[in-house]
């Protein structure tokens, strides 16, 4: 299954609302993830099940869709929300990735 | 606390072979699917190995297959990638990651660096 994430780049202002899109070839139901990913770091797992936000991360981050069509949204962006973000699906195998969005300040 | 910690990357020649681990602690490392994923310098996240629980099925990338083997050692807690017929193409970071039933990777490693060049 291919996930195209849109749009590959993002620049935003402290403050500003965005959303990030995943689209998935085909139906995955609710078998989506969502990570952060910081330069030099680890991804960090910031929503599953399409919408379940996780501990750690604010309520400014929320997640939504199902099927083939999914969002990212980040309500007020804050200085620490700069990095990339990646969605994954799970519902098959193989487990893939979306290419990546990369949030910059502008 | 869920601890992954991997080891064993490295500079190597093309055509040479490295063999990655993961440790893990914090949690009944048998009871949980591990991957291996990938990130090539500069660019985004691939999925190169699976291995269920026990052991008994694994899936491997089309890159990657027949030249990488991933296994574990439950007893261990372990988990390993054997990396045969290294190509430059398989310079990245790698890491492992713990997968939550089907939902998502919940906890990674900070990944080992394997660099392929003559």
């Amino acid at each position: 299954i291919q996930l195209t994430q849109s749009p590959s780049f993002l620049s935003a202002s402290v403050g500003d609302r965005v959303t990030i899109t995943c689209r998935a070839s085909q139906g995955i139901s609710r078998s989506l993830a969502w990570y952060q990913q910081k330069p030099g770091k680890a991804p960090n797992l910031l929503v599953d099940a399409a919408s379940t936000l996780q501990s750690g991360f604010p309520s400014r981050f929320s997640g939504s869709g199902s099927g083939t069509e999914f969002t990212l949204t980040i309500s007020s962006l804050q200085p620490e929300d700069f990095a990339t973000y990646y969605c994954q699906q799970l519902n098959s195998d193989p487990i893939t990735f979306g290419q990546g969005t990369r949030l910059e300040i502008k | 606390q869920v601890q992954l910690v991997e080891s064993g990357g490295g500079m190597v020649q093309p055509g040479r072979s490295l063999r990655l681990s993961c440790a893990a602690s914090g949690f009944t490392f048998s009871s949980y699917d591990m991957h291996w994923v990938r990130q090539a310098p500069g660019k985004g996240l691939e999925g190169v190995a699976y291995v269920r629980f026990d052991g008994g099925k694994t899936y491997h990338a089309d890159s990657v297959k027949g030249r990488f083997t991933i296994s574990r050692d439950n007893s261990k807690n372990t988990l390993y990638l054997q990396m045969n017929s290294l190509r430059p193409e398989d310079t990245a970071m790698y890491y492992c990651a713990r997968e939550r039933a089907r939902w998502s990777f919940d906890h990674w490693g900070q990944g080992t660096l394997v660099s392929v060049s003559s």
